[in-house]
């Protein structure tokens, strides 16, 4: 089945000590999105590709970095975690769009982040 | 801007029982409008979708019928059973965006045996 796919599930890192989260996806869509979730509290966007095309949301701390190196394959790199940064982070994808045309976002199953 | 309001929980109900979670919205133009379901320890399922008005989304027993004249995308489901019991949020996707979509603050549904 074609889906979107988070490695690890569960990642402990130490405070300051960087860490990255990856996704990949079979869906061989073009957008793919790294979101934030406390407490089932709605996913807060970060940041997302659009093709090789990086859009950064304006209140993304600099901490947070990502890299797509193909169309497959995207990761979030948090340079110096801090305990705030502990949540949920989940990736999700979603087709291209045109005027008119609007695609859902698929997500996978994320990445409990532990910070100690 | 664009926003969206669903109701606020935990909404807690006893199987078999009908579920009404509400859900409003403020957009210009013709937005798409989702639920998504959140298990526990899960990342988000897109539930059911409507992409124009009187549409009416459907799975899983659940309906939803995008309202333009109340703005609104109400999720219902006639009988609902414990494997229910998740995060519900509705979002909208705004007919011009550039690859936004806007969720609800979420709703905690708890169903009781």
């Amino acid at each position: 089945d074609a889906m979107v796919i988070q490695n690890p599930r569960y990642q402990v890192t130490q405070f300051g000590k960087p860490v990255t989260l990856s996704c990949s996806q079979t869906l061989n869509h073009n957008v793919m999105y790294w979101y934030q979730q406390k407490s089932s509290q709605a996913p807060k966007l970060l940041f997302h590709y659009y093709d090789k095309d990086f859009n950064n949301e304006a209140d993304t701390p600099d901490n947070f970095q990502s890299r797509r190196p193909n169309t497959s394959f995207c990761f979030l790199d948090i340079r110096s975690p801090g305990l705030g940064d502990a949540a949920m982070y989940l990736c999700a994808t979603s087709r291209a769009r045109g005027q008119g045309e609007t695609y859902e976002q698929y997500f996978g199953p994320g990445t409990r982040l532990t910070v100690t | 801007g664009d926003s969206v309001t669903q109701m606020e929980g935990p909404v807690t109900l006893s199987e078999e029982a009908f579920l009404t979670i509400n859900c409003t919205y403020t957009a210009t133009g013709y937005p798409s409008l989702f639920w998504y379901v959140q298990y526990p320890g899960e990342g988000l399922q897109l539930l059911l979708k409507a992409t124009k008005a009187d549409d009416k989304g459907s799975n899983k027993g659940f309906e939803a019928t995008y309202r333009k004249e109340t703005t609104s995308f109400h999720l219902e489901k006639g009988s609902v059973q414990v494997s229910d019991s998740a995060v519900y949020f509705c979002a909208l996707i705004p007919y011009s965006s550039a690859s936004k979509i806007i969720f609800g603050s979420g709703t905690r549904l708890s169903i009781r045996p």
